[in-house]
């Protein structure tokens, strides 16, 4: 089954770090590109990061670049977003999803998403 | 960074109906348009990228058009499935940004 499952989700305190993983299954993971995407409580879609497909390039939103960095084990099929110097306003759901490749920057599969709560 | 700006911001329509959403970039993006739909407590589901082409498995009653700086999603024949948030994104370069999102409800 094609799929994407995002994980490491939960309740942090502000000022703390804390990594999100991604584990591909059912495609060659090694393929695609890949992106993480978030959404805070009621708001719109907020694209973070991207990783080409062999882990050498990657780029960043303004608002997080610095703060978090984007990897992948494709030994793994894990996707990962390191996060530190959480803030209240990182509260979001965050997925990871999969560069079509054939459009760029078009995403054909995302996770469920996992919850993040930043909060003292 | 590419600005887009989506409209209307929410609508409504029945069963049956047609409905058009607008979506408008900053600057000139060539084709470089993706659109997707969210329901409530999912993710996302792309339904058209490069503009105009309908992702495999999408029904064909959503359809794009556009180029440069203005895009469309129109939505024939709307089904009550249809009730949902509907994104533009843009992703001319790998700064890649969405519209604030359409909400649409089936009366």
């Amino acid at each position: 089954q094609v799929q994407l499952e995002e994980s490491g989700g939960g309740v942090v305190q502000p000022g703390r770090s804390l990594r999100l993983s991604c584990a591909a299954s059912g495609f060659t993971f090694s393929f695609y590109a890949m992106h993480w995407v978030r959404q805070a409580p009621g708001q719109g879609l907020e694209w973070m990061a991207l990783i080409s497909s062999d882990g050498f390039r990657s780029n960043y939103a303004d608002f997080v670049r610095g703060r978090f960095t984007i990897s992948r084990d494709n030994s793994k099929n894990t996707l990962y977003l390191q996060m530190s110097s959480l803030r209240h306003d990182d509260t979001a759901v965050y997925f990871c999803a999969r560069d079509t490749g054939a459009a760029p920057g078009a995403f054909d599969l995302w996770g469920q998403g996992t919850m993040l709560a930043v909060s003292s | 960074d590419i600005q887009l700006t989506q409209s209307p911001t929410s609508l409504s329509a029945s069963v049956g109906e047609s409905v058009t959403i607008t979506c408008r970039a900053s600057q000139s993006i060539s084709n470089f348009v993706s659109w997707y739909q969210q329901s409530p407590g999912k993710a996302p589901k792309l339904l058209i990228y490069a503009a105009s082409t309908l992702q495999s498995g999408a029904p064909s009653r959503f359809s794009g058009s556009g180029s440069g700086t203005h895009f469309t999603l129109t939505v024939s024949s709307l089904q009550p499935e249809d009730s949902a948030t509907y994104y533009c994104q843009q992703s001319y370069n790998t700064l890649i940004t969405f519209g604030q999102g359409t909400r649409l409800e089936i009366k």
